[in-house]
Parts: C-alpha cells; sequence; structure tokens
C-alpha cells in the first residue's frame, strides 16, 4: 500500500520474500544507472550501478535489471531481511562531460519478519 | 574512520539568520556535492565542484554559497535563511577521473530546520 505521509511508493514483504522495486528512469541518453539505499537518518549508500551497454547485473544478493527499450531498471533482492528496511533510490547519468547523477522518486521498502 | 562527514547533524535556527553546513571527506576523492532532500525524500542535486572549482550550479539561489578551501572540504553557507529551506542537506564525494560519474559517497546529512 502506499505511504500518506511521504507519498512514497511503498513495497512490504515478509522476511525471506524476494522483493522487486521498479524505477522508471527519465532520459533515453542516460548510459549508467545507481541503486542507492537510504535507511531512516542515514545518507544514500550505494548498493549496485550498471552501464547501458548491459541488461543484467548481479551482486550479492541483489540483481539490477536495464530495459533501455522501455526505460526502466529494477532491483531485485533476494531473501529479502529486516535489515533491508529502507527507502531505495535508482539514480541516472549521462556521460557527457560533468554531468549530474538524477535521482528517481525512491519506493519504501518494507520488511516484516 | 568517517569517510564523509557533516557537521552539525542537527540545525534549528530562525527565519533571515546565517548558517553554514560544514563537510569533509577522507577518501581522497577530487568531486564533491551538495545535495537537499525535501519532505517526501526527493533529492536534488544542488552543486558540485572538482579539485576545488564550481563545475555544477542547480538553479540554485544566490543566497546559497558553497566554498571550497582544499579539494578534501566543501562548505555550504545560507544567507537570510528562509522557511522553505527547511530539509536535509548531503554532502558527497566521488573519486578521481570519474567527474559525476560514479560511486557517490554520502555524508549522515544535516537537518536543518528553519523556524
Amino acid at each position: 500500500g502506499e505511504s500518506v505521509g511521504l507519498h512514497l511508493p511503498t513495497l512490504s514483504v515478509q522476511e525471506g520474500d524476494n522483493s522487486i522495486i521498479n524505477c522508471a528512469y527519465s532520459n533515453s541518453a542516460s548510459d549508467y544507472f545507481i541503486w542507492y539505499k537510504q535507511e531512516s537518518g542515514k545518507g544514500p549508500q550505494f548498493i549496485i550501478d550498471i552501464r547501458s551497454n548491459m541488461d543484467k547485473r548481479q551482486g550479492q544478493r541483489v540483481t539490477v535489471l536495464l530495459n533501455k527499450t522501455v526505460k526502466h531498471l529494477s532491483l531485485q533482492i533476494a531473501a529479502t531481511q529486516p535489515g533491508d528496511s529502507a527507502v531505495y533510490f535508482c539514480a541516472e547519468n549521462i556521460d557527457s562531460g560533468y554531468s549530474t547523477l538524477t535521482f528517481g522518486k525512491g519506493t519504501m521498502l518494507l520488511v516484516s519478519p | 574512520d568517517t569517510a564523509v562527514s557533516q557537521t552539525p547533524k542537527y540545525l534549528v535556527t530562525q527565519m533571515g539568520n546565517d548558517k553554514s553546513i560544514k563537510c569533509e571527506q577522507n577518501l581522497g576523492h577530487d568531486t564533491m556535492y551538495w545535495y537537499k532532500q525535501d519532505s517526501k525524500k526527493f533529492l536534488k542535486i544542488m552543486f558540485s565542484y572538482n579539485n576545488k572549482e564550481l563545475i555544477i550550479n542547480e538553479t540554485v539561489p544566490n543566497r546559497f554559497s558553497p566554498k571550497s578551501p582544499d579539494k578534501a572540504h566543501l562548505n555550504l553557507h545560507i544567507n537570510s535563511l528562509e522557511l522553505g529551506d527547511s530539509a536535509v542537506y548531503f554532502c558527497a564525494s566521488s573519486p578521481a577521473g570519474q567527474g559525476t560519474r560514479g560511486t557517490q559517497y554520502f555524508g549522515p546529512g544535516t537537518r536543518l530546520t528553519v523556524l
């Protein structure tokens, strides 16, 4: 359900489930994408990145999928744990000299024990 | 051994005051940033410095003035604070050779509340 207070999309899962967080990015020229995790009261923390010449990249318990055709990025978390509860952001970047990271809206992941 | 540190963590002040937030990174990075995160968690770049030089200034009121005394520090000074300046401000840095691409390492944030 949606978190009315923060107006963030919210994904609620049970511990041990797999989670999928989705992101629609805005610029078709973006060629580098990052997922960040932000726990309450902390700064965003790098999780995983992917370049546009790939469509899948795996890390420890996390997988990022990139679909450039529909400008869609997803983060899959396997065997979700309570410590995964946080706000997750996707960010996009264009390789054109000094360009900025543009962050998406964020999705809150709530993991119940 | 904190990588990116900010002070203060909390800042409560009256409208019209001038305040500064300090940022230091001990990662040896050349590029540093300031971001603003609003109450809806939306994170937006404000400034970016590379080796003490301003390279990005994203439509920020000139009441905000970043200062980089050396490449390990990027401070943010805000004049004539307004209610709308209330937010969490994050400092970040990224390694040399990547400009604004690549992994950015974020500080813990400074929560600014303007009354």
